[in-house]
């Protein structure tokens, strides 16, 4: 099983749904996870990073931990054609050295 | 700072033929990654650096791939001799104090090797 696992989708909704992303993990001792964002042609970029203790919220973004699970989810609210991206869930290896990155969910928010 | 700064953008190339990826990395990180993009295998590391010195090349897929970070300013990839299934868009991350903050990516090589 791999470390993370992403569906890589595509996703399609229309302007002003709520999206739902996410990852399951394997290794219960991961503490803190990542999401980052990339668009067309560009580089990832950091979203938000939340520990293994639970939520954070950032504008119209939640980021969420279940470990009993070991499910992460990101939420969009009111999603924006400029969410239109590929979302890649990371975690850090077991060591704690590098990062392991999901595939990616590519989504698209029609106006 | 001008971020991660990447060079060629696009490189189109024969099989065979050798081929060199430079990275500038943020200055004042200690650390920097090469990683490969696919679509049928994500978003992989290749290998990276902390204060110049290689520190985990276990994604460096076979020997025709090596890399240098001669100085705290720059970093190559190098791959050769390039084969079709080369093809990819490879990053460059730098990030610090610790391997696992914040990583800022450059805009990416994307590699056609025909």
């Amino acid at each position: 099983q791999k470390e993370v696992e992403q569906d890589p989708g595509p996703l399609s909704v229309p302007e002003g749904a709520i999206v739902s992303l996410n990852c399951t993990y394997s290794n219960s001792a991961f503490q803190y996870f990542m999401w980052y964002r990339q668009y067309s042609r560009k580089g990832p970029e950091l979203l938000m990073y939340t520990y293994s203790s639970g939520n954070k919220e950032d504008g119209r973004f939640t980021a969420q931990v279940d470990k009993s699970s070991k499910y992460i989810s990101l939420f969009i609210r009111d999603s924006q054609p400029s969410d239109s991206a590929t979302y890649l869930c990371a975690v850090p290896n077991q060591a704690g050295t590098a990062l392991i990155f999901g595939k990616g969910t590519t989504l698209s928010v029609s106006s | 700072d001008a971020g991660v700064i990447q060079s060629p953008r696009h490189e189109v190339t024969e099989m065979g033929q050798e081929v060199t990826l430079r990275c500038k990395p943020i200055s004042g990180h200690d650390y920097l990654f090469w990683y490969r993009q696919t679509m049928m295998r994500g978003l992989e590391l290749l290998i990276y650096f902390n204060n110049n010195v290689p520190i985990d090349d276990s994604g460096m897929p076979e020997d025709r791939f090596s890399a240098k970070m001669p100085n705290a300013s720059f970093s190559t990839l190098k791959i050769q001799p390039s084969e079709p299934r080369d093809s990819a868009v490879y990053f460059c991350a730098s990030t610090g104090p610790t391997s696992t903050d914040t990583q800022y990516f450059g805009p990416g090589t994307r590699l056609t090797v025909l």
